[in-house]
């Protein structure tokens, strides 16, 4: 069964305005962690954003936010005032217990337009 | 604070042949994993070292084989080259305990001719 589910191969949002990438998940554990990453063109995984299954609060990194939904087991990633620097491949990730490897999406491929 | 580094950056090798690549975690991190990414695909995992022992190994063949030094740097080896190997191997570093944030090195793409 697939873990991650991302829904939306690609997106374009104009510069300056705020965009939502889309995750969804898929565990029966209670403790697990989610994760956002970018990947330029270069090939570097950039880590953006981390959310913790028994926080509270939504996860925010300046640009970056987290909307977490744990009953919808959704983890979708705002990115505000959309620079042309986002372009890039966003993967989000689950990691559940301790010591378990990263599961990742299929990816969302984000252009900004000038 | 140095961060996750890989070595070779690139590099192409034929059919069959092996390959030996390479990982330096960040500083304070004891757990590696490696990642393969074919392309427009997300990262799959391989394996992943901890204590110089692998702890846990995704559904890749035993050409793939890998090693953790005392410092926490590892290898991954590939034995007996196919095309379909061509693709980025990510290295990521963790801590050992909990569920905790990796971080990724640049990477190295193998193209297998």
């Amino acid at each position: 069964a697939q873990k991650i589910t991302q829904t939306q191969p690609g997106m374009f949002v104009q510069e300056k305005e705020a965009v939502t990438l889309d995750c969804t998940y898929d565990t029966s554990d209670q403790s697990y962690g989610l994760f956002w990453y970018k990947q330029p063109s270069s090939g570097e995984m950039i880590f953006l954003i981390y959310q913790g299954s028994y926080d509270e609060q939504n996860a925010t990194e300046g640009r970056y936010s987290l909307n977490f939904q744990k009953a919808r087991k959704s983890a979708n990633l705002v990115i505000s005032a959309s620079q042309l620097g986002d372009s890039a491949m966003y993967f989000c990730a689950m990691r559940e217990l301790r010591d378990t490897p990263l599961v990742f999406g299929k990816g969302t491929r984000l252009s900004v337009i000038a | 604070d140095a961060g996750v580094t890989q070595s070779p950056t690139h590099l192409i090798k034929t059919r069959g042949q092996q390959v030996t690549l390479r990982c330096s975690p960040k500083s304070g991190h004891d757990t590696v994993s490696w990642y393969q990414q074919a392309l427009g695909q997300g990262p799959q995992f391989i394996f992943q070292y901890y204590e110089e022992e692998e702890r846990q190994r995704g559904n890749f063949p035993d050409r793939f084989s890998g090693h953790q030094f005392p410092n926490y740097s590892s290898e991954l080896n590939v034995n007996a080259l196919l095309l379909g190997d061509s693709a980025l191997y990510l290295c990521a570093s963790s801590l050992g305990q909990g569920v905790t944030e990796a971080f990724f090195g640049q990477g190295t793409r193998l193209t297998v001719v």
